[in-house]
């Protein structure tokens, strides 16, 4: 079965500061990996994904995320925090070999960027 | 049309009574999903299509719930006789073939409050 892990609820950082958001995953066959963000009272954004090729995937407003196979990890990343940042980030997972057609979303990660 | 255009954008119902909830997909895509999102939870998987057939229907979370799709494009998520836990916002999303590797996009939500 497939699942998605967001380990923690909430994640602070100073303005400027870099930033991580963490997420692993399992699934039994290959996996398609992706984040989206929401803002208060709005649908889900997105914002990169990782389907093959280079384990570093670079996507909206200067995120970006690494895909480690071995811990079945895919850390959401930025290297200079706003505070427009601000939001609700999840993290998805699809199998691509089981024949579903769910993806699988992550309880979420609250980021408040401190000016 | 541009984006995933979903009404009501928001609800409020007496228990008991019936509630309909549109969705009108980015235009071409055939594959739709249904997902509930309930406060300070993550999302929870309903429903998907592709055209107008649900090949799963395994996240309906009891026979209250329905769903349908007409002519490829606009599905209804029909609740009947709203339960308090039935409060949640309702997001549907779309995608060009349900293929893994292809983003869903999400409408801005439908937001349910059972009184």
């Amino acid at each position: 079965a497939q699942s998605v892990a967001q380990p923690e609820d909430q994640v602070n950082v100073a303005e400027g500061n870099p930033l991580t958001v963490k997420c692993t995953y399992s699934v039994s066959g290959n996996p398609y990996l992706f984040w989206y963000v929401q803002y208060p009272n709005r649908g889900l954004q997105f914002l990169l994904k990782y389907i093959t090729g280079d384990n570093l995937v670079k996507g909206s407003y200067g995120f970006e995320a690494e895909f480690n196979k071995s811990q079945t990890s895919f850390h959401l990343k930025k290297p200079s925090a706003l505070v427009s940042d601000s939001a609700l980030y999840f993290c998805a997972v699809r199998d691509g070999n089981s024949g579903t057609y769910k993806y699988i979303f992550g309880t979420g990660t609250r980021l408040k960027v401190l000016a | 049309g541009a984006g995933v255009s979903q009404s009501p954008s928001n609800k409020v119902t007496e228990k008991g009574k019936d509630v309909e909830l549109r969705c009108d997909p980015i235009s071409g895509h055939t594959a739709l999903y249904w997902y509930r999102q309930s406060l300070g939870q993550g999302l929870e998987f309903l429903i998907y299509f592709q055209g107008n057939s649900a090949p799963d229907k395994s996240g309906l979370p009891s026979d209250r719930f329905s769903a349908e799709r007409t002519g490829g494009s606009v599905s209804t998520l029909t609740i009947q006789r709203t339960q308090q836990e039935d409060s949640a916002v309702y997001l549907c999303a779309s995608s060009l073939e349900p293929t893994a590797g292809n983003t869903i996009y999400f409408g801005e939500g439908s937001w349910l409050t059972v009184v």
